[in-house]
């Protein structure tokens, strides 16, 4: 099975600043990377499909990049509706493993 | 509009069984890959598995946790995607989630609470 590994597990940044998540997989996963956010009491939602492709109607500040091992969720200036849980998740083999979240908050 | 709605959820026993639904809408269901995801409280989202369309042999993957004691299922008549649970422990306890990623839309449900507990 592969595993995904995220960091940081939590970040705390303030309004307006850069912020990077990053996520490494046990094996390639060529680009079968997909980046959800899930705010408290909701159902996740996707932001970002194969590696790097914007999911419509999600905001322009969050880009996806990487392929292979190595992915990373960029937030280009952090706003308050960002606080959120965010999770990585592979689509190349079963069983499509996620990562265990990052947690982002405001502070 | 594209939407899951998961429905099925419920207080069990230890032993017990279970079945969930998730009733599809805005998207042509039957050519869909359909999953199944979970959410203990407090903890990270796990996958549990998938059933291809029938016109991909309609074949059914599991997660090993589950592997032998869920089963999941399709009617394409009705757009629904099913959940069958049974010999559940108090670690299934969790949100259930369908999910699809053959629509662009990429939806989730809005999940549905198995609480197995004596």
């Amino acid at each position: 099975d592969i595993q995904m590994t995220q960091s940081p597990s939590s970040l705390s940044a303030s309004v307006g600043d850069r912020v990077t998540i990053t996520c490494r997989a046990s094996q390639s996963i060529n680009n079968y990377l997909n980046w959800y956010q899930q705010k408290p009491g909701k159902a996740p939602k996707v932001l970002i499909y194969a590696a790097s492709n914007l999911q419509s109607g999600v905001s322009s500040r969050f880009s996806g990049s990487g392929s292979g091992t190595y992915f990373t969720l960029t937030i280009s200036s952090l706003q308050p509706e960002d606080v959120a849980t965010y999770y990585c998740q592979q689509t190349y083999s079963i069983p499509c493993s996620f990562g265990q979240g990052t947690k982002l908050e405001i502070k | 509009e594209v939407q899951l709605v998961e429905s099925g959820g419920g207080l069990v026993k230890p032993g017990g069984s279970l079945r969930l639904s998730c009733a599809a809408s805005g998207f042509t269901f039957t050519n869909a890959w359909m999953t199944w995801v979970r959410q203990a409280p407090g903890k990270g989202l796990e996958w549990l598995g998938r059933i291809k369309s029938k016109t991909d042999a309609g074949t059914t993957d599991y997660a090993a946790p589950v592997k032998g004691r869920f089963t999941i299922s399709r009617d394409d008549s009705k757009n629904t995607l099913y959940l069958q649970m049974n010999s559940l422990k108090t670690e299934d306890t969790a949100v259930y989630y369908c999910t699809t990623e053959s629509d662009a839309a990429r939806p989730w449900g809005q999940g549905t609470l198995v609480t197995v507990s004596s």
